[in-house]
């Protein structure tokens, strides 16, 4: 299976600190994406890092990617109340993205 | 530009009653795919299809059909609902290639079987 694994399952922080999650995989791939959901909804996109690449920021979001250990994490720096959603990492070769369980990261004010 | 729209948005169904779940995506993308979401299990992958006349199977299938005549629809049969189907399903899309992975999401249907 392509799926991730995050981890931690659940996250607890307070406005103003960074977050890290991380991300497991079995498989190669050709890229590793990371999504949000809040309560309820569909995913929603963040970022893509590709098997090439072994850093990638987007805004608040730094991304990492070591291939030789399988693994990824991402951070959020400066977590704001607005933060607090389950996060999820697409590891994938192909361009359907499966999911682990992700991680619920809930940022007090 | 609507995306990728659901519907409906709730539903609830009798055991043994068949339904389908519509989804439909106005960006011209190839890949269209449906998941469903239970507490605790994150996201699981049932069909997916990579062109229309194209659908395969995902992580689990059983109990679902779906058929791609068009681009733009990816519908989700139920057969015979069962209690064990109840759950929050997702459509998604994506253009393809290795410059296009983004996958869109829809808002869900939430699906209770009585």
């Amino acid at each position: 299976s392509q799926q991730g694994e995050e981890d931690p399952q659940a996250l607890s922080i307070q406005e103003g600190e960074n977050a890290t999650m991380n991300c497991s995989y079995k498989t190669s791939i050709n890229n590793l994406q990371w999504y949000r959901q809040n309560s309820g909804r569909g995913l929603v996109h963040l970022i893509l890092i590709r098997s090439n690449e072994r850093e990638k920021h987007s805004g608040r979001l730094r991304v990492t990617l070591d291939t030789s250990k399988k693994s990824s994490s991402l951070l959020i720096t400066a977590s704001r109340a607005a933060d607090t959603a389950s996060y999820f990492c697409a590891p994938s070769r192909s361009y359907i993205p499966t999911f682990g369980r992700g991680t619920s990261l809930i940022v007090h004010p | 530009n609507a995306g990728v729209t659901q519907t409906p948005k709730f539903q609830v169904l009798k055991t043994g009653q068949s339904m389908t779940l519509q989804c439909a995506q106005d960006m011209n993308h190839e890949y269209m795919s449906w998941y469903r979401q239970d507490p605790g299990m994150g996201l699981r992958l049932i069909h997916y299809s990579v062109g229309a006349g194209i659908t395969d199977q995902g992580e689990v299938p059983n109990g679902y059909n779906v058929s791609r005549s068009t681009t733009e629809d990816f519908p989700l049969r139920l057969l015979s609902a069962a209690p064990s189907q109840t759950s929050v399903y997702f459509c998604a899309s994506s253009q393809g290639g290795l410059m296009n992975t983004e996958a869109f999401f829809g808002q869900g249907t939430r699906l209770t079987v009585v």
